[in-house]
């Protein structure tokens, strides 16, 4: 099982429909990235955060330290959106290593 | 623009060759990273260098040689790979070693026939 879990794996979805995508990790942790990942391969960071919740245009990313969850959400989604979102965790051990999720294959459909 | 820049974008090569991915970036980072993402499975990390120093080796096959000649560029060196060695390749970079934000280059698709 890996440190760090998302689901679900493959999400179809609706343009303008209201998308969440859950991210779980097992470790400790002092932040938690949410990226993107166009099909192109390139990524780019959305979000770091380490409590509580952060918005950017369409995008929230929520955190709950005591349930160790994170959601990424996206609202009114649109074709644009399509992307693999990948949740990593900072660990809070001495190495701090980022430890990735698997991703998260998101289709927006016009 | 993310600032971090890899080459090639695409690279189809043979068992027996010899190539190397280049990456460079133009943010004044002190630590860069090759991360190997192959399909369905989560990014492994391959190797870390910081200040040019190589501090990470995640038990990468020797197949696969790091070269930081300077803070701004990264390299990989390939020779015998196997057709499993097959991944996207990705360079990141950050301001320090415990830097929490990465900085992501767009990749380079190995394919190895």
């Amino acid at each position: 099982k890996n440190e760090v879990e998302q689901s679900p794996q493959n999400l179809t979805a609706q343009e303008g429909e209201f998308i969440t995508i859950n991210c779980s990790y097992s470790v400790g942790i002092s932040a938690l990235h949410w990226l993107q990942q166009h099909p192109g391969g390139g990524i780019v960071s959305l979000f770091m955060l380490s409590s509580g919740k952060k918005k950017h245009g369409r995008l929230i990313a929520t955190i709950n330290i005591q349930e160790k969850h994170s959601s990424l959400h996206i609202t009114a989604s649109h074709p644009r959106d399509s992307a693999v979102y990948i949740c990593a965790a900072l660990s809070s051990s001495n190495t701090g290593k980022l430890i990735f999720g698997q991703g998260t294959t998101l289709q927006v459909k016009p | 623009e993310t600032g971090v820049t890899q080459t090639p974008r695409h690279l189809v090569m043979g068992m027996t060759n010899k190539k190397s991915l280049k990456c460079e970036q133009h943010l004044g980072h002190n630590a860069m990273y090759w991360y190997k993402q192959s399909a369905k499975k989560p990014l492994e990390l391959m190797f870390v260098y910081s200040l040019e120093e190589r501090v990470e080796n995640n038990s990468v096959p020797s197949r696969f040689s790091p070269e930081c000649p300077n803070s701004s560029h990264l390299f990989l060196h390939l020779h015998t790979l196997q057709p499993e060695d097959s991944a996207l390749y990705l360079c990141a970079s950050s301001q320090h070693r415990d830097s929490r934000a990465l900085h992501f280059g767009n990749g380079t698709r190995l394919t190895v026939t």
